[in-house]
């Protein structure tokens, strides 16, 4: 079945230590998506990539970088992660921007931080 | 700015009671309209959406959602509550060419015996 898939399901990093998180997809979409979702709250969109273009979001901390290296790949990285960083992240893809092509999501990486 | 408001963040029923979450949404033009559902530990995974091809929305595991231009909703319902419905719901909104979802805050439903 085509996905979008996450790894690893469960991260957990230091104070500080930098952290990456990956997203893969079968679904050959053009438009990949990162989320923070932190508990009891909504997604919150970080940046997006359509294609090899990457749109950050305005309040999106430098903190948190991104890379989508081919079609079927995206990585998160956090350079130096806080204790307020800790949540879920979603990663989701969609053939294109329009509301017409609805977004699937993967099942999400629980970041840790200690 | 588009955006949706869900009234009421826990709802409980008792199994096979109707099922009703609100959502109540602002744009300036014709909105394309969401349902997703998350169970714990998961993404989200899509319910239905509105397009504005038919008012009257039909979704996966017997939802359906109808668009009410006059009142600004959209809300979900089910006529019968199954045990496996308990999760966190959550409308969202994206209006024209704009690439963000927007969502509300969610409604967690919680379903009883």
């Amino acid at each position: 079945d085509a996905m979008v898939i996450q790894n690893p399901r469960y991260q957990v990093t230091q104070f500080g230590k930098p952290v990456t998180l990956s997203c893969s997809q079968t679904l050959n979409h053009n438009v990949m998506y990162w989320y923070q979702q932190k508990s009891s709250q909504a997604p919150k969109l970080l940046f997006h990539y359509y294609d090899k273009d990457f749109n950050n979001e305005a309040d999106t901390p430098d903190n948190f970088q991104s890379r989508r290296p081919n079609t079927s790949f995206c990585f998160l990285d956090i350079r130096s992660p806080g204790l307020g960083d800790a949540a879920m992240y979603l990663c989701a893809t969609s053939r294109d921007r329009t509301g017409n092509y609805e977004q699937y999501f993967g099942p999400g990486t629980r970041l840790t931080v200690t | 700015a588009q955006s949706v408001t869900q009234l009421g963040s826990h709802v409980s029923v008792s199994e096979g009671a109707l099922v009703l979450l609100r959502c109540n949404y602002s744009s300036s033009v014709p909105p394309y309209l969401f349902w997703y559902v998350q169970y714990p530990n998961q993404g989200l995974q899509l319910l239905l959406k509105y397009t504005s091809a038919a008012t009257l929305v039909k979704g996966i595991n017997g939802f359906e959602a109808e668009f009410k231009k006059s009142e600004t909703s959209f809300h979900l319902t089910k006529p019968s509550a199954h045990m496996s419905d308990a999760a966190e719901y959550f409308c969202a909104v994206i209006t024209g060419t704009a690439s963000k979802l927007t969502f509300g805050t969610g409604t967690r439903l919680q379903v009883t015996l």
